[in-house]
C-alpha cells in the first residue's frame, strides 16, 4: 500500500492541549500532505511539506517530515474545540507525483 | 474563491440502477480526481484524469465505473449498475494549473443504494 497510515486512530484532549498526530508511509515522497475533514464535509488542505524540508509552521500548526524513517507528524497547538475533525495525511504516488493517495485519518475530539 | 462543486448532494437510488454524480472542478485545473469514504472509514481513491483521459484508476474502478469530461467543465463518475457496497460519499478533487500539490475538493455526493 502506498498510502500513509495515521496514528493514533482517535484522540481526545481538552481545550488548550496541544494534539500531535503521526502519519507513516512506505514509499519515497517528494511531498507529504495534511487534509482536515469536518464530519461529513470535503476535505481542506493544511499544509504541505516537501521532501527536502524537515519542519513547517502555518499558524497553529507544526508538522515534521523525517524521510529517514518515512514518517510525518502534525502538531496542532493550543487546541480548540473547533479543531475537532478528521485529520489525514497524503502522499503522492512514487512514479506520478499528481496522484494522492489517504490514509485512514486520526479522529481528533477537543472537550471544551 | 473558486470551490469544487458537486451535485446531488444526496442520491437514493435501487440496486441495478445507473447512476452519475457530477462534479464541476475549479475552472483553471488541470487534474481530476473521484474518491470515496464510506462511512466513518478511510479516503479511497478511485480514478485521476489529465488531459481527457484517464491517468490512474485504483482496483475499486472497475468495469461498473467511467469518468467523463464532457464540455470542458463538468466532470462525472457514472456507476453503470450499483450495488449495496456501492454505498458511500463521493468526493470530486481538482488540482492547479502550476502545480503546487494542494487538491481541492467538493462538499461531495452521498450516494445511498438500496
Amino acid at each position: 500500500s502506498q498510502q500513509g497510515e495515521e496514528d493514533p486512530q482517535a484522540l481526545s484532549i481538552q481545550e488548550g492541549e496541544n494534539a500531535t498526530m503521526n502519519c507513516s508511509y512506505k514509499t519515497s515522497i517528494n511531498n507529504l500532505q495534511w487534509y482536515r475533514q469536518n464530519s461529513g464535509r470535503g476535505l481542506v488542505h493544511l499544509i504541505l511539506i516537501r521532501s527536502n524540508e524537515r519542519e513547517k509552521h502555518s499558524g497553529r500548526l507544526r508538522v515534521t517530515l523525517d524521510t529517514s524513517k518515512k514518517s510525518s507528524s502534525l502538531l496542532i497547538t493550543a487546541s480548540r474545540a473547533a479543531d475537532t475533525a478528521s485529520y489525514f495525511c497524503a502522499t503522492p504516488l512514487e512514479y506520478n507525483n499528481n496522484d494522492m493517495r489517504f490514509g485512514a485519518g486520526t479522529r481528533l475530539t477537543v472537550k471544551p | 474563491e473558486p470551490e469544487v462543486t458537486q451535485t446531488p448532494s444526496h442520491q437514493v437510488t435501487q440496486m441495478g440502477q445507473e447512476v452519475i454524480l457530477r462534479c464541476v472542478p475549479i475552472s483553471n485545473h488541470l487534474y481530476f480526481y473521484w474518491y470515496r469514504q464510506i462511512l466513518g472509514q478511510k479516503v479511497e481513491f478511485l480514478v485521476s484524469f489529465y488531459n481527457n483521459e484517464i491517468s490512474e484508476k485504483s482496483e475499486i474502478f472497475d468495469d461498473q465505473f467511467s469518468v467523463e469530461r464532457p464540455d470542458g467543465s463538468n466532470f462525472t463518475l457514472k456507476i453503470r449498475s450499483t450495488k449495496l457496497e456501492d454505498s458511500a460519499m463521493y468526493f470530486c478533487a481538482s488540482s492547479g494549473v502550476n502545480w503546487a500539490g494542494e487538491l481541492f475538493f467538493g462538499e461531495g455526493s452521498r450516494l445511498t443504494v438500496l
